[in-house]
């Protein structure tokens, strides 16, 4: 596509549910990242593939977090056991290369709310 | 740790008056500033970034900004602002030029209000 693409937009989960969000990033874009942005606050990192691998998982908050990207093309972030806590957009945003300073486009978001 | 500052959680500004978003970092190296904006319900677009040569950087939409080493500043301005233009705004800061891709830092982020 000609974007990032972020699926579901808006998600209700009740607490304890399990979550998945799905990243579809720019085709052929090596570099792949997942934000949390909460209310009122500036995105914050959570994790990084390269192509499959995942280089960087240090803002995971725990390990109810995981993400994965099998193919090293759509990305999926679960959350499992959610807690009100998690509540906040989950940005994805992907790369064409592999180094710092490519540009980096970030997709619209899925909205979590737990409750 | 690297470190992004926006100090104006909220400014307001007239359409057609000049616009100064300020941004302080703290990181080890010079890194990639970057500018976003991010209007409501929408993700984040990138207004311009600068990793060296000419201290003052072109964006797109008339944005521009001013990398000050001494005072670790990567303030954003435009000199005349469209009502368009209201939304949030986000300073980042990244690992330096030819280092893995990795995480950007962001700021807490600048409102914009524009009035008529």
């Amino acid at each position: 596509g000609a974007g990032v693409s972020q699926s579901p937009r808006y998600k209700v989960a009740k607490r304890g549910q399990d979550v998945a969000l799905r990243c579809d990033p720019i085709s052929g874009h090596v570099s792949l990242f997942w934000y949390q942005q909460a209310l009122g606050q500036g995105p914050e990192f959570l994790t990084y593939f390269q192509n499959e691998a995942q280089l960087d998982k240090s803002g995971l908050p725990s390990d109810r977090f995981f993400a994965e990207r099998p193919e090293g093309s759509v990305s999926t972030l679960k959350i499992q056991r959610t807690q009100q806590e998690d509540s906040a957009v989950y940005l994805c945003a992907s790369s064409a290369g592999a180094t710092s300073g490519n540009t980096i486009y970030f997709g619209e978001g899925s909205w979590l709310t737990v409750v | 740790a690297q470190s992004v500052t926006q100090p104006d959680i909220h400014i307001t500004v007239s359409e057609g008056a000049s616009l100064e978003l300020r941004c302080n970092y703290s990181y080890g190296a010079t890194p990639y500033l970057f500018w976003y904006v991010q209007s409501p319900g929408q993700g984040l677009q990138l207004l311009l970034k600068y990793f060296s040569g000419d201290t003052l950087v072109q964006g797109i939409k008339g944005f521009e900004a001013e990398f000050k080493r001494s005072q670790s500043s990567f303030n954003l301005r435009k000199p005349s602002v469209h009502w368009s233009d209201a939304a949030e705004y986000f300073c980042a800061v990244g690992p330096p030029f030819g280092g893995t891709a990795s995480k950007l830092t962001f700021g807490t982020g600048t409102r914009l209000q524009v009035t008529l």
